[in-house]
């Protein structure tokens, strides 16, 4: 239990439907990470919120839309996704924004794994 | 940009050591370690600053060699407690000291068996 929670666990859509991750922390934490993880590909970072304002978007397509509403939650709208979409998506956190902590350290959720047929 | 981990995959016996290395292209301002067991989140190992120092978390432990841009992590006494896919993420130097962007290795598969 590493105090980030995430839903659902897994998700199969089609690449016309319309779905929502969605992340949630208790750790009181004031930023928020998507990341995704592929098969035999490094973790990529997508998006970082810092205080609910976003403060990075890494070439992430418009298929791919984050909303942090308040610094516990951040969700990943997902709208006409690619086969090659398909992957697990982790959310993490952290006291601050990276280069602000002293340890650096991410806390991660156990992923939401995504199939898009 | 993506730093490079070997070896990809290794098999231990339990009680061997082991020896997992990042290393990158860039001239580095930190380095961080995870471990994620398969079905898992990433759980955070530790971070190195530069300045070549050493940490140790149980009976493992890592070194930072900014010079030559690269840090090694040292599993010492495998347990089977330590198999899963191992992970650097390394933030490269800016201006004012780190570029404050982690960027993950591939990760290096360990499994440790009885």
């Amino acid at each position: 239990e590493t105090g980030v929670t995430q839903t659902p666990r897994h998700l199969v859509m089609g690449m016309t439907n319309k779905k929502s991750l969605k992340c949630e922390q208790h750790l009181g934490h004031n930023a928020m990470y998507w990341y995704k993880q592929s098969a035999k590909k490094p973790l990529e970072l997508m998006f970082v919120y810092s205080l609910e304002e976003r403060v990075e978007n890494n070439s992430v397509p418009s298929r791919f839309s984050p909303e942090c509403p308040n610094s516990s939650h951040l969700f990943l709208h997902l709208h006409t996704l690619q086969p090659e979409d398909s992957a697990l998506y982790l959310c993490a956190s952290s006291p601050e924004k990276l280069a602000a902590l002293n340890t650096g350290e991410l806390f991660f959720g156990e992923g939401s794994r995504l199939t898009v047929l | 940009q993506q730093p490079v981990q070997s070896p990809q995959a290794v098999i231990l016996r339990e009680g061997e050591d082991a020896v997992i290395n990042c290393s990158s292209s860039k001239a580095l301002y930190s380095v961080h370690w995870y471990r994620q067991k398969h079905g898992e989140a990433p759980v955070f190992l530790m971070i190195l600053l530069k300045g070549g120092e050493q940490k140790g978390h149980e009976k493992i432990s890592a070194s930072f060699n900014e010079k030559k841009q690269q840090s090694s992590l040292y599993l010492t006494a495998s347990q089977l407690s330590y198999s899963g896919t191992y992970f650097c993420g390394t933030e490269i130097g800016g201006i004012q000291g780190g570029s404050e962007k982690l960027v993950f290795g591939k990760g290096t598969k360990l499994t440790v068996n009885p």
